[in-house]
């Protein structure tokens, strides 16, 4: 099955800073790469996407990158603010034989951002 | 919409009681997941199904836990008994099945904390 590997596990960073999260996947067959955001005491919420047919993707202060190739994403948060301090997930997703939809999270990063 | 519905928010329990945490997904989607987040196993697969149908539940940990969908509007996942090492935040998320052949984000609903003493 699809195995997902995500670093660092803890980041800081200083406000203003950016903040650079890396994934990296097993099967090839995965083409779908949602990241999540988790606050504390919340549950995960989709802050981006990517498929694989694109190579990258921005949405204001935050970007993701895709490399196929190397079966390796990021995600990169640009000015970083108090409030993105959250545990990030980034997940590897694939339709198997069946149709079905298999989704591999990773393993979580938790950011803080230092006012 | 409402989005994912999920209830108790919080509960806690004593071991060996039996624990029924309960789950609404959003309207029109045909996929629904059982989660279990701990610190040290993170975000846990147990079930998913599709169309009320339940798909994959090798993630299910012992027979203690059972998972239902009678209806495309309702699941339930049952623990019984439940022991302290059951604690934990359980997610249920859904997905449409239609859309991008690649795959569709996943909803997650806001959780329920069981603690388990």
């Amino acid at each position: 099955g699809e195995n997902v590997e995500q670093h660092p596990s803890t980041l800081s960073v200083q406000e203003g800073d950016s903040a650079v999260i890396k994934c990296t996947y097993s099967d090839s067959a995965s083409n779908y790469f949602p990241w999540y955001k988790q606050e504390l005491g919340k549950g995960p919420q989709l802050i981006i996407d990517i498929r694989s047919n694109v190579g990258e993707k921005k949405d204001q202060r935050i970007a993701v990158t895709l490399n196929k190739t190397a079966k390796h994403f990021s995600l990169h948060i640009t000015e970083t603010q108090p409030e993105d301090s959250a545990v990030y997930f980034c997940a590897a997703t694939y339709r198997d034989s069946g149709g079905y939809q298999k989704v591999t999270f990773g393993t979580g990063t938790k950011l803080q951002v230092i006012p | 919409d409402a989005g994912v519905i999920q209830s108790p928010r919080h509960e806690v329990t004593e071991m060996g009681q039996e624990v029924t945490l309960r789950c609404k997904p959003i309207s029109g989607h045909d996929y629904l997941f059982w989660y279990r987040q701990t610190m040290m196993r993170g975000l846990e697969l147990l079930i998913y199904f599709n169309n009320n149908v339940p798909i994959d539940d090798s993630g299910m940990p012992e027979d203690r836990f059972s998972a239902k969908m009678p209806n495309a509007s309702f699941s339930t996942l049952k623990i019984q008994p439940s022991e302290p090492r059951d604690s934990a935040v359980y997610f249920c998320a859904t997905a449409p099945s239609t859309g991008s052949r690649s795959g569709n984000t996943i909803y997650f609903g806001e959780g329920s904390w069981l603690t388990v003493v």
